[in-house]
């Protein structure tokens, strides 16, 4: 059964480029979140997506955005890269049907440096 | 928003036990969770509590105080593989996301 995954692991861009990050929930999960970790900090709520559609978002700029697929897959996209915006990016997948609790598996994450 | 915080550093001995307090306020109390995280790999999850008391699962433990916004990790026969950040989150019924502190990073000696 493959957890969460998301690709690429590691990425270096330029100031003013655009990024988009993957993200495949882990099987029988519909719901994605996304989260950003700075060096030495927990992860940020970024926001998250069911039934494609943004559900919530957390205190990140509309430089920050996102989609869901049908199949629950996910991408999160971020235009006008600032050097702030290096950091690992986290996706987590949880199964909305079953909200018993908020339990959020976590992928691997993408680092991504902005030079 | 919820205000999560946690000590930032502690250190012990291998075989040895720590505590790792977390202190929290949120409106809607949905459940506290630890997560366990290696340098540059995703977290994994440690334990949830949702109601009053301590949980147990082999070598760590997780207890919680609604009442007193107060929760706990216990790493008990300590190893050198636990050396890591220990993250403490909180999940609000009123929101879908959690919230984490900032963790604590835990290096154990020989």
């Amino acid at each position: 059964d493959a957890g969460v995954t998301q690709s690429p692991t590691h990425l270096i861009k330029t100031r003013g480029q655009q990024v988009t990050l993957r993200c495949s929930p882990k099987s029988g999960h519909d719901t994605v979140s996304w989260y950003q970790q700075a060096l030495g900090q927990g992860p940020q709520f970024i926001f998250q997506y069911y039934e494609e559609e943004e559900r919530q978002r957390g205190n990140f700029p509309d430089r920050f955005s996102g989609h869901q697929f049908p199949n629950y897959s996910s991408e999160l996209n971020v235009n006008a890269l600032l050097l702030g915006d290096s950091a690992l990016y986290l996706c987590a997948s949880s199964f909305q049907g079953a909200f018993s609790y908020n339990e959020q598996f976590f992928g691997p994450g993408t680092r991504l440096t902005v030079l | 928003g919820q205000n999560i915080d946690q000590p930032t550093e502690m250190t012990a001995t291998e075989g040895a036990i720590v505590q790792i307090n977390c202190t929290y306020q949120t409106s809607g109390f949905n459940g506290l969770f630890w997560y366990q995280q290696h340098a540059g790999e995703a977290p994994t999850f440690l334990s949830y509590n949702v109601l009053d008391g301590l949980e147990e699962k082999g070598r760590f433990s997780s207890f919680l105080s609604r009442s007193k916004g107060y929760s706990y990790l216990l790493l008990k026969e300590l190893q050198m593989k636990d050396s890591a950040s220990y993250l403490c989150a909180v999940s609000d019924s009123n929101d879908y996301k959690l919230s984490f502190g900032a963790g604590t990073t835990v290096t154990v000696r020989a």
